[in-house]
């Protein structure tokens, strides 16, 4: 069946660091891939997307580019912040409209 | 304001005892769905929803029911819930024509 796999957590940066949180895929067909956000004690929110191979999803200096040679699609920021500090997710919409979520990776940035 | 609610937020119940949790949208968005987040699993889809009265199973459907008798809301009833059903609860709405998905503040259930 369909899945995602995220990298394990957690992840501690000190500010202004490079991250990367790597996401592999399995699915059949042409998924839509998504990173989305939970803050502690929040719902999650859609960071960024992308839905055709080679597509880069951007938001907030995040980028994540569709790479359907690899099945990933890996999370990047040049330069982390505190206020980046939450726990990630790794998703995929499949062609039946089911979505699949990574376990999650935690992100702790310290000053 | 655009908003996905949720309610009770905790609820702590005993095994068996059936329980409805209220999930309601006010962005007349078509798609609705349900999951469950556990540790070290991530989030699972439970049911989706595409419009009213068309609802089908996710992921991890067993021992859950859902109904959508009108288009902002879309209930999970558990009708014996059981210990392994203690997870924090998310409700999420879309609209058909849109990629993001919205999600509510999420529900906290504890069964003993």
């Amino acid at each position: 069946g369909d899945s995602v796999t995220q990298m394990e957590g957690p992840v501690t940066l000190s500010e202004e660091a490079f991250l990367t949180i790597n996401c592999t895929y399995t699915a059949t067909g042409y998924p839509s891939l998504f990173w989305y956000v939970q803050y502690p004690g929040e719902g999650l929110q859609l960071l960024l997307k992308a839905t055709k191979a080679d597509d880069k999803g951007s938001n907030k200096g995040f980028e994540a580019t569709y790479r359907k040679e690899t099945t990933s699609f890996h999370l990047e920021k040049g330069s982390v912040q505190v206020s980046d500090s939450a726990v990630y997710f790794c998703a995929l919409r499949n062609t039946g409209n089911q979505f699949y979520f990574g376990t999650g990776t935690s992100l702790t940035v310290i000053p | 304001e655009a908003q996905v609610t949720q309610n009770p937020r905790y609820l702590i119940t005993v095994t068996g005892k059936k329980l409805t949790v209220t999930c309601s949208q006010n962005m007349n968005h078509e798609y609705m769905s349900w999951y469950r987040q556990d540790p070290g699993l991530g989030l699972r889809q439970i049911y989706y929803s595409m419009n009213v009265e068309v609802t089908d199973k996710g992921d991890v459907p067993e021992g859950y029911k859902v109904s959508r008798k009108e288009k902002r809301n879309f209930p999970l009833i558990l009708e014996s819930p059981s210990p392994n059903q203690t997870s924090l609860y998310f409700c999420a709405s879309r609209a058909h024509s849109s990629y993001e998905q919205y999600f509510g503040p999420g529900t906290r259930l504890t069964v003993t």
